[in-house]
């Protein structure tokens, strides 16, 4: 079956540092790929998708690359920042048959941003 | 604004209690979801409505029941809470036609005692 798997954490950062946090997958047919944030006590939302393979995503200086030959979808910051705190979590979704497929996840990974 | 909206934000129950959580969304959706939320285990499916008048068990349906009341709501039932239904519970919603993924709702965070 369609499974997500990405790094556990926690990861500890200083500001400005480089972040990568990696997602790979495995699915059947053509995913979608996504990356969602959840804050200290909100729900998850959406932080950015990729439909097909080579897509890159960005979104507030996040960025991801959906790579087919590798299955994975790697998030990645240039610089972070303590606001970035918060837990994020690597999702696919299949697409087939005109509708758009469950949403499955991966486990999370938390991100603390040290000032 | 434009969203999901849960009620309640908080509830405590007795083992054996019932209750259940509403959901509703604005955004003329077909398809609608319930996720529990639970340390190191990400976010599980329980039950989805592809649209009106649908609902099927997703990955831990057991102890839930679910209605799909009109295009705008979903609701999720505890007949008789458990300890183990403790955990933090997200209403999503989504256009089954595009890709573009879920909107959450803020969730529910319950607990049983």
């Amino acid at each position: 079956g369609n499974s997500v798997t990405q790094m556990e954490g926690p990861v500890t950062l200083s500001e400005e540092a480089f972040l990568t946090i990696n997602c790979t997958y495995t699915a059947t047919g053509y995913p979608s790929l996504f990356w969602y944030v959840q804050y200290p006590g909100e729900g998850l939302q959406l932080l950015l998708k990729a439909t097909k393979a080579d897509d890159k995503g960005s979104n507030k200086g996040f960025e991801a690359t959906y790579r087919k030959e590798t299955t994975s979808f790697h998030l990645e910051k240039g610089s972070v920042q303590v606001s970035d705190s918060a837990v994020y979590f690597c999702a696919l979704s299949e697409y087939y048959g005109g509708s758009q497929g469950n949403l499955i996840f991966g486990k999370g990974t938390k991100l603390s941003v040290k000032p | 604004n434009a969203g999901v909206t849960q009620t309640p934000k908080f509830q405590v129950l007795k083992t054996g209690q019932s209750m259940t959580l509403q959901c509703a969304q604005d955004m003329n959706h077909n398809s609608m979801y319930w996720y529990r939320q639970d340390p190191g285990m990400g976010l599980r499916l329980i039950y989805y409505s592809a649209s009106e008048g649908t609902t099927d068990k997703g990955e831990v349906p057991n102890g839930y029941n679910v209605s799909r009341l009109n295009k705008r709501e979903f609701s999720l039932r505890l007949e008789s809470a458990a300890p183990s239904q403790t955990s933090v519970y997200f209403c999503a919603s989504s256009e089954a036609r595009d890709r573009y993924g879920y909107t959450f709702g803020s969730g529910t965070r319950l607990t049983v005692v």
